[in-house]
């Protein structure tokens, strides 16, 4: 299994330009999620999904959009990028949502530079 | 204030020593406490959960103090192999969203 990946694992755009991340998961999973993580910040969740077809907000959704239409990818959108979303994206998958079933898998990261 | 809080360090420590980390939430409705660990430039894994009475996985220990709002993670006889960022998190709210500290840094010296 390859669990959790992400394509591109770096980018670099210039302000307002677009593009997507792409997340995969091989586990089957129900839920996924989008995070960012800044220096000192820890990771901050954009947006998720609990199915193949719903998504929901995050703390930091602005700027960004999302897709599930198949169970097992979640694209992560950003339409007009800007210096602030220069970040490491991170997505990751669990099983189920609550309790001590909650493991998230994570996958490597993309790194996004926006310039 | 923020809702985890956790000492960024780094906390540089000889191998074979023991090291405690510490970290605060502020909901006190906070229902479930996890740690995990983030190699530089990796992704985060789980280390552990914490359960209320405490609990243990070889050399490693976590703590729940409920009344003082902080968990904690003992590192005993510790590796160059334990160098990583150790990051806090904690489940609290309806959604069950996993709210993540800063990380703790753990460099581990020969």
């Amino acid at each position: 299994n390859a669990g959790v990946t992400q394509t591109p694992k770096f980018r670099v755009l210039k302000t307002g330009q677009s593009m997507t991340l792409l997340c995969a998961q091989d586990m089957n999973h129900e839920y996924m999620y989008w995070y960012r993580q800044d220096p000192g910040m820890g990771l901050r969740l954009i947006h998720y999904s609990v199915g193949e077809g719903t998504t929901a907000k995050g703390e930091v959704p602005d700027g960004y959009n999302v897709s599930r239409l198949k169970k097992q990818n979640f694209l992560l959108g950003l339409e007009s990028a800007a210096p602030s979303q220069t970040s490491v994206y991170f997505c990751a998958s669990s099983y189920s949502l609550a309790g001590s079933y909650n493991e998230q898998f994570f996958g490597p990261g993309t790194r996004l530079t926006v310039l | 204030r923020k809702e985890v809080e956790q000492d960024p360090g780094p906390f540089n420590v000889p191998e074979g020593a023991t090291v405690a980390f510490n970290c605060t939430y502020s909901n006190s409705a906070s229902q479930s406490f996890f740690w995990y660990r983030q190699d530089c430039r990796k992704e985060p894994k789980l280390l552990m959960s914490v359960y209320s009475s405490g609990n243990e996985d070889g050399r490693f220990t976590a703590q729940l103090n409920r009344a003082s709002q902080y968990i904690s993670l003992l590192i005993r006889d510790s590796k160059l192999s334990d160098s990583a960022t150790y990051l806090c998190v904690v489940i609290y709210g309806a959604g069950n969203m996993l709210t993540f500290g800063g990380g703790t840094r753990l460099m581990v010296k020969p």
